[in-house]
């Protein structure tokens, strides 16, 4: 079947760096999208990758390997206000569907 | 801003009644999607639609029916509400036909069905 594994929860410290991957089991793949949720909210868009490489938006970038079938978001200077849900989503080449990751929760210390 | 507007943000139900969940987007996107998010489970796929008055359905179709009239609005229609679709319900859009990399999310409706 298609599948999307991201850990279930990551902790960091507030000023540093954090990755969180995706692995992806999937035919037709396209690209991978991160979106962030914060509790009690919806999930926002934050980045895709439609090639291999890196995409940067500010402090999060997203990486994607198709040969590994992998990807990850990576967030840098960590701030209180990043500790939220974040999903990877892969978007396929024949239909309008996403296939989910499970969501990684992200816990940030002071 | 655009904007997807689900009509309620909480609602509670008591178990064999029809429930209707109402989802508006103001962006003219040609997708729109009905989810539904449990923990640990991530987003589900209940039904989509990529035109007016066509739907398809997803992942977890039992129980459930939409419409859409409007292009810009979708509905979830629970037939007959049970306690295991208790749960929040987000709605999405997008625009455009083929892949869906980037979805617009309502602020969810937290159904509790009694």
């Amino acid at each position: 079947g298609q599948s999307l594994e991201q850990p279930s929860e990551v902790t960091a410290v507030e000023g540093a760096i954090v990755q969180i991957n995706c692995t992806y089991q999937t035919s037709g793949f396209y690209g991978l999208s991160w979106y962030q949720q914060h509790d009690g909210g919806a999930p926002t868009f934050l980045s895709y990758n439609g090639l291999d490489g890196l995409e940067e938006t500010g402090r999060f970038s997203s990486f994607l390997s198709r040969s590994d079938s992998y990807g990850y978001l990576l967030l840098q200077e960590l701030q209180m206000k990043d500790s939220a849900s974040y999903f990877c989503a892969a978007s396929m080449d024949s239909n309008y569907q996403l296939i989910w990751g499970a969501g990684t929760k992200l816990i940030i210390k002071p | 801003d655009v904007k997807v507007t689900q009509s309620s943000r909480y609602l509670v139900k008591r178990t064999g009644e029809k429930v209707f969940l109402e989802c508006v987007q103001d962006m003219d996107h040609e997708n729109m999607f009905w989810y539904r998010q449990d923990p640990g489970l991530g987003l589900r796929l209940i039904y989509f639609s990529y035109d007016v008055k066509m739907k398809e359905k997803g992942d977890i179709p039992e129980g459930y029916s939409v419409s859409r009239e409007k292009k810009e609005r979708f509905s979830l229609i629970l037939e007959s509400a049970s306690t295991n679709q208790t749960s929040m319900y987000l709605c999405a859009s997008s625009p455009g036909s083929g892949t869906n990399e980037k979805l617009f999310f309502g602020s969810g409706t937290q159904l509790s069905v009694l």
